[in-house]
């Protein structure tokens, strides 16, 4: 059972291009977990997807940032018009269900690392 | 959001035992205390969780204060793959996925 796969591992932008993060969720698992983490800071929450809806966005910048999680296809987190603050490591997690704190854990990626120009 | 204090660094050598501490003095009756650790580049794994008794899994033990406003992530026995930051998180119990991390504890550990 192959984990949670992000793509791109690393992607370089340069400021005003877009950026497009894939996240193909742990095989059975409908929700999706998008997390960014600044150079020398810790992870921070950015939105929380099931299948074709967004259930709390409130860690998202208010501009520029997009989520979605279709009902086919990885789940796809999109930066416009990116700025050198954007650069960065986004993670992805999954769960199979919206999880109470009694059944475990998040499935994490490896990152994708974005670099803006 | 609850909060945890960690300590920002600790080491330890290759094979000892590894104590990381954990504060959440303002822990609510239904917070449950999860353990994440991310090694470097990569990104965050599960380690363990608890609410009140003692926990222990195959990768760690999890002693919780009788008052629950502390904990103790316990690794028996170091080794070097066990380098990373670990994170003490605070979870609602109804709180899903939406995790708050904190700062963590770097370990490092010495051959």
């Amino acid at each position: 059972n192959a984990g949670v796969m992000q793509n791109p591992r690393h992607l370089v932008r340069r400021r005003g291009q877009e950026a497009r993060l894939r996240c193909s969720p742990m095989k059975g698992h409908s929700h999706v977990y998008w997390y960014r983490q600044l150079p020398e800071e810790g992870l921070k929450f950015m939105v929380y997807l099931q299948k074709e809806n967004i259930i709390d966005e409130s860690g998202m910048p208010k501009e520029r940032f997009s989520a979605e999680f279709p009902k086919e296809g990885p789940s796809i987190l999109r930066i416009q018009q990116v700025v050198r603050g954007d650069s960065a490591a986004y993670f992805c997690a999954s769960s199979p269900n919206p999880g109470t704190a009694n059944t475990g854990e998040l499935f994490f990626g490896e990152g994708s690392r974005l670099t803006v120009l | 959001d609850a909060k945890t204090t960690q300590p920002n660094s600790m080491e330890s050598n290759e094979e000892e035992p590894v104590h990381l501490p954990c504060n959440h003095s303002t822990i609510s009756g239904t917070d449950y205390i999860h353990w994440y650790r991310q090694l470097p580049s990569q990104g965050p794994e599960y380690v363990i969780h608890g609410l009140t008794s003692n926990v222990n899994n195959r990768m760690a033990s999890l002693a919780i204060a009788e008052d629950r406003k502390s904990s103790t992530l316990i690794l028996h026995r170091a080794t070097l793959r066990d380098a990373a930051v670990y994170y003490c998180i605070l979870r609602g119990y109804n709180q899903g996925g939406k995790l708050i991390f904190g700062q963590g504890t770097e370990l490092s550990v010495k051959p």
